[in-house]
């Protein structure tokens, strides 16, 4: 089975300039999460989506950070401008769902990782 | 690679002991939580999961513990080897919002 697909693994911009990450979770995975992770933290959560619409946005800074899952497949996650302390790995993650019986793990791709100059 | 933790608590343990990683959490609501294993430069992997109505649960060579009056989560692994030297992660649900909370982490390191 596929895993979570994420590009580019590396990108490197100054600051001020915008990047986007693009995910593609495992096929039939309704929600889908991107995480950032800074170096030497744990990650956080930045925006939950359920198929199409978004669960939780309550950590994503809106002003410069923007999300989409169109089509309720894959994602895109932009960051416009971009600022020093963006520097981190962004992670996607996906699930089945979440409900009774489900075990709420969450597979992880191998993340984006993000410097910005 | 880059390392995905300079700056977290560092378990040291020679090969074939038995390790020990601790996490508090910090939500008593929490009922779900997941212990993650993450190499370096790459995403976190599940390792076990327990719920709120159990105090242990066993995989392979991984035993976890919770303790809900003191909101503590352990993660034991016997006979460490060297392909466990990871970052580990704690992470609770509480099945409100679907959403997993991660803790900091602790880096393991398995002397040959």
């Amino acid at each position: 089975e596929a895993g979570v697909a994420q590009s580019p693994r590396y990108k490197i911009i100054e600051k001020r300039q915008s990047v986007a990450f693009w995910c593609n979770p495992i096929s039939g995975h309704a929600t889908l999460y991107w995480y950032q992770q800074i170096l030497g933290q744990g990650p956080k959560l930045l925006i939950q989506f359920q198929n199409n619409g978004v669960v939780d946005d309550s950590q994503l800074p809106k002003d410069r950070f923007s999300a989409e899952r169109l089509k309720g497949v894959d994602s895109t996650l932009k960051i416009q401008p971009a600022k020093l302390e963006d520097s981190a790995v962004y992670l996607c993650a996906s699930s089945p769902g979440w409900g009774q019986g489900d075990t709420g793990e969450l597979f992880f791709g191998e993340g984006s990782r993000l410097t910005v100059l | 690679g880059e390392s995905v933790g300079l700056h977290l608590p560092t378990l040291s343990v020679q090969e074939g002991d038995n390790s020990i990683i601790n996490c508090a959490y910090s939500n008593s609501a929490s009922d779900y939580f997941i212990w993650y294993k993450q190499e370096s430069g790459k995403g976190p992997q599940f390792i076990i999961d327990i719920r709120s109505n159990m105090d242990k649960r066993q995989g392979q060579r991984v035993t976890v513990l919770l303790n809900k009056t003191v909101k503590h989560l352990s993660l034991q692994i016997a006979a460490t080897q060297p392909g466990d030297s990871a970052v580990y992660f704690c992470a609770e649900n509480n099945n409100a919002g679907n959403m997993l909370t991660f803790g900091g982490g602790t880096r393991l390191m398995v002397k040959p």
